[in-house]
């Protein structure tokens, strides 16, 4: 059973638009989402995180929004550049203590220039 | 900065053999993780050790073993290796549990 879900496996944006990553989980335990960042041959890196407690958060270029009432989570990348082209993962956590994380399946960014 | 080690970025196995990843972290993590990446799977947890000696399986630890003698290794031992444990592996660490930091990766490729 998938805890967390990127329905979308890839997504292409042209440069100086806004990407939208869009994540989904269905365990209401969880209440801390990150989003990872993977080159490839490279690890994960982490991107940006948003606890339950927050419906938004921001850092540069990068939004993260979180409804959770929906259950449902997305990135904004505003505005997109090449550099940005990677796999993006979303991934949650049951509490601040020592619960693994669970990731989704990734999303394919290719931004265009 | 973090740094989380993987000792070979690239492997080449047959069928049978014993296979040994190793994973250091040089910044005192308690955490450590092993995850494997494949096409379409994203990352899935193999197993993970909150402390020196200890040991949690994951999602996925059938035909994995692991070992942490110190704090800062962390190595996944594949005791027969088969073509389906053919995969990018990554070693991951972390203070707390929710923020990891990757290794580069391994691909171990098992013919």
């Amino acid at each position: 059973d998938q805890q967390v879900k990127q329905n979308s496996p890839s997504l292409s944006v042209q440069e100086g638009r806004i990407s939208i990553l869009n994540c989904d989980y269905t365990n209401s335990m969880f209440d801390y989402f990150l989003w990872y960042k993977k080159y490839p041959a490279e690890g994960p890196t982490f991107l940006i995180s948003i606890s339950s407690i927050k419906d938004k958060n921001e850092d540069g270029r990068f939004t993260v929004f979180l409804n959770k009432s929906a259950k449902h989570l997305s990135l904004h990348i505003v505005p997109s550049q090449p550099g940005d082209s990677a796999v993006y993962f979303c991934a949650a956590s049951g509490g601040f203590g020592n619960t693994p994380l669970v990731f989704g399946k990734g999303t394919r960014l290719s931004v265009i220039a | 900065d973090v740094k989380v080690t993987q000792s070979s970025r690239y492997l080449v196995k047959r069928t049978g053999e014993k296979v040994f990843l190793e994973c250091v972290q040089d910044m005192d993590h308690e955490n450590m993780f092993w995850y494997r990446q494949d096409p379409g799977l994203g990352l899935r947890l193999i197993y993970f050790s909150y402390d020196v000696k200890m040991k949690e399986k994951g999602d996925i630890p059938e035909g994995y073993s692991v070992s942490r003698e110190k704090k800062e290794r962390f190595s996944l031992i594949l005791e027969s290796a088969s073509t389906n444990q053919t995969s990018m592996y990554l070693c991951a660490s972390s203070r707390w549990a929710n923020v990891l930091t990757f290794g580069a990766g391994s691909r171990l490729t098992v013919l």
